[in-house]
């Protein structure tokens, strides 16, 4: 069975600072992996995914992420943070191709000035 | 862009109703979901359908029933509501497993207090 798991609650990080959240996956087969994160009062809003290829994948809003398939993690990246990252984020992975995407129970990052 | 609306930002109901969630999808996708989300939890779901009057179940099912008589819209139904179904609920929609496309895509969420 597929599983993912979200080791912070909570990332604080002044603004200006390299922000990482921390994800690792347990699958059977190959992994897709993906990202979203949760403004206030949003839904989820999609951020970058791995699906196969370059370990280090480039998305939204200057986030990146880097596939360690020996770690088996997936961790979100960016250089320099800004307080409007401030939001719930999700890591999900998905088994294959047709499977159901399997969500962490989010870390909820807060930038300050 | 993708747009997936949701019918109500906020909602409360009383213990025995029976409650009605839409949401719907402009964007021709096959598959719609229905998914709860808990603080600590994050999002588990609750049923699934990958096209027109088919559905299958999630993880977490029970107390909850859906419905898709068109593509574009998807209807989650509690029966009959209790108070351990205060939750947030988000729909999502997404073309075909497979393909490059395979990202879901969210509505805003319900709210959904049941006193």
């Amino acid at each position: 069975a597929q599983s993912v798991a979200q080791p912070e609650d909570q990332v604080n990080v002044a603004e200006g600072n390299p922000l990482t959240v921390k994800c690792t996956y347990s699958v059977s087969g190959n992994p897709y992996l993906f990202w979203y994160v949760q403004y206030p009062n949003r839904g989820l809003q999609f951020l970058l995914k791995y699906i196969t290829g370059d370990n280090l994948v480039k998305g939204s809003y200057g986030f990146e992420a880097e596939f360690n398939k020996s770690q088996t993690s997936f961790h979100l990246k960016k250089p320099s943070a800004l307080v409007s990252d401030s939001a719930l984020y999700f890591c999900a992975v998905r088994e294959n191709s047709w499977g159901k995407l399997q969500f962490g129970a989010g870390t909820q990052v807060v930038v300050t000035p | 862009d993708v747009k997936v609306t949701q019918s109500s930002r906020y909602l409360v109901k009383r213990t025995g109703e029976k409650v009605f969630l839409e949401c719907v999808q402009d964007m021709d996708h096959e598959n719609m979901f229905w998914y709860r989300q808990d603080p600590g939890l994050g999002l588990r779901l609750i049923y699934f359908s990958y096209d027109v009057k088919m559905k299958e179940k999630g993880d977490i099912p029970e107390g909850y029933s859906v419905s898709r008589e068109k593509k574009e819209r998807f209807s989650l139904i509690l029966e009959s509501a209790s108070t351990n179904q205060t939750s947030m609920y988000l729909c999502a929609s997404s073309l075909l497993p497979g393909g490059p496309y395979n990202e879901q895509f969210f509505g805003p969420g319900t709210r959904l207090t049941v006193l």
